[in-house]
């Protein structure tokens, strides 16, 4: 059935480290990825989206990678600040379903 | 721009009330609106999926009876938690997706959520 998985519940990284986030999906008829941050007691926050026609895509500090091939979707940090902390969930947008099926989330912290 | 808004942001009753929330869409016309629902340390469950002017769609298991959803207008659209009980306590998050002219047909921007507690 339809399920986005993540590889990894926590991340703990370095101040300034670049994060990895990792995402699985299992549907191959999906044709739109989002990156969501969600910050506690808050609404999930767009960061990234990315199409199934594209394999990279750049935000400011952030990059999507989509791997078709093994349907793996991560999310690239650069220089993380403790700002960054939050949960991080990958969402996908099967067609013709219209509507988004989320993964688990996961925890990055940031260590100073 | 693509601001979402939800009130109350908060919302304590007691057992067999009815809780009303409004999810708004502020600055774009949303052409569906979507509820979800959080629980602790949980990722974000689709309840039902709302197109204005259009009884909403609900996902299996959601009582729709229980969870009333109008979606009157392109900016508006609320839940209403019926006879709640402390099992509903939860974080309600609604969203919406806009209409082409504004911005990505497919992006879904979500409002910051209200946490419900039935005591």
């Amino acid at each position: 059935g339809e399920s986005v998985g993540l590889h990894l519940p926590t991340l703990s990284v370095q101040e300034g480290d670049n994060s990895i986030i990792n995402c699985a999906y299992s549907n191959s008829a999906s044709d739109y990825f989002i990156w969501y941050k969600q910050e506690s007691g808050k609404g999930p926050q767009f960061i990234i989206d990315i199409r199934s026609n594209m394999d990279k895509r750049q935000g400011q500090r952030v990059t999507v990678l989509l791997n078709k091939t093994v349907k793996h979707l991560s999310l690239q940090i650069a220089a993380t600040q403790p700002g960054d902390s939050a949960v991080y969930f990958c969402a996908e947008n099967v067609q013709g379903a219209q509507k988004l099926v989320f993964g688990q989330g996961t925890r990055l912290t940031i260590n100073p | 721009g693509a601001v979402v808004s939800q009130h109350p942001s908060r919302v304590i009753c007691k057992s067999g009330t009815s809780v009303k929330i409004e999810c708004r869409s502020l600055d774009f016309q949303a052409t569906t609106m979507f509820w979800y629902r959080q629980f602790p340390k949980q990722s974000l469950m689709l309840m039902a999926t709302s197109n204005e002017g259009s009884k909403a769609t609900y996902e299996q298991g959601v009582e729709k009876d229980k969870f009333l959803i109008n979606h009157a207008s392109l900016t508006l659209s609320t839940l209403t938690v019926t006879s709640a009980h402390p099992e509903d306590s939860s974080f309600y998050i609604c969203s919406a997706r806009s209409l082409p002219l504004t911005t990505s047909t497919d992006t879904q921007y979500f409002g910051p959520g209200t946490r419900l507690t039935v005591l």
